[in-house]
């Protein structure tokens, strides 16, 4: 079955910079991939996600790469606010079939330093 | 916008016990799932559902797992009887299924535990 991993597991800023966060997938068959951000005891929210025919996609301050052939996606946060401040989950997942189950990566716990 | 809805967010009871977590996904979704989270930890794939049906299950969902959708409505998850290892985050979920819309929207979770 599919396998994420992700890193860092911890990652700390200075307000107004940048964070980068990188996931792996196991399964070359995966096609989608999101990012869940979920802060303190809430549900995790989607903020971006990909699917496997772009390689780049970009909302406001958030963008996310894919590289299929290394089996690799990356979260870019620019011009980083205290509300960003949040645990940042990957996801992949073998989409367009009917199940659609997400794998997660183990999480990535950004502080943001005022 | 709409969400999806859990009740109830916070749940106690005993190892050995049956506990019953309810859902109430957003109406006209068609795909339902349930997810947990053990604190600190990943979240976990549980089981999917579609069409009155599981359509995948992970090897947590093992024979004291049971899912149902009793009406048009709610999408409940069971289990029968309690372990303390089931003490974590129950994450309900569910997608559209039209339009090429692969976005899974989370509820606000139940926190059970199990003692």
């Amino acid at each position: 079955g599919e396998n994420v991993e992700q890193h860092p597991s911890t990652l700390s800023v200075q307000e107004g910079d940048s964070a980068v966060i990188k996931c792996t997938y196991s399964d070359s068959a995966s096609n989608y991939f999101p990012w869940y951000k979920q802060e303190l005891g809430k549900r995790p929210q989607l903020i971006i996600d990909i699917r496997s025919n772009v390689g780049e996609k970009k909302d406001q301050r958030i963008a996310v790469t894919l590289n299929k052939t290394a089996k690799h996606f990356s979260l870019h946060i620019t011009e980083t606010q205290p509300e960003d401040s949040a645990v940042y989950f990957c996801a992949a997942s073998l989409s367009g079939f009917g199940n659609e189950k997400l794998t997660f990566g183990t999480g990535t716990r950004l502080t943001i330093i005022p | 916008e709409p969400e999806v809805t859990q009740t109830p967010s916070h749940q106690v009871t005993q190892m050995g016990q049956e506990v019953i977590l309810r859902c109430v996904p957003i109406s006209n979704h068609l795909y339902f799932y349930w997810y947990r989270q053990i604190l600190g930890q990943k979240v976990e794939f549980l089981v999917s559902f579609y069409n009155n049906e599981i359509s995948e299950k992970s090897e947590i969902f093992d024979d004291q797992f049971s899912v149902e959708r009793p009406d048009g409505s709610n999408f409940t998850l069971k289990i029968r009887s309690t372990k303390l290892e089931d003490s974590a985050m129950y994450f309900c979920a569910s997608r559209a299924g039209t339009g090429g819309n692969y976005e899974q929207y989370f509820g606000p979770g139940t926190r059970l535990t199990v003692t």
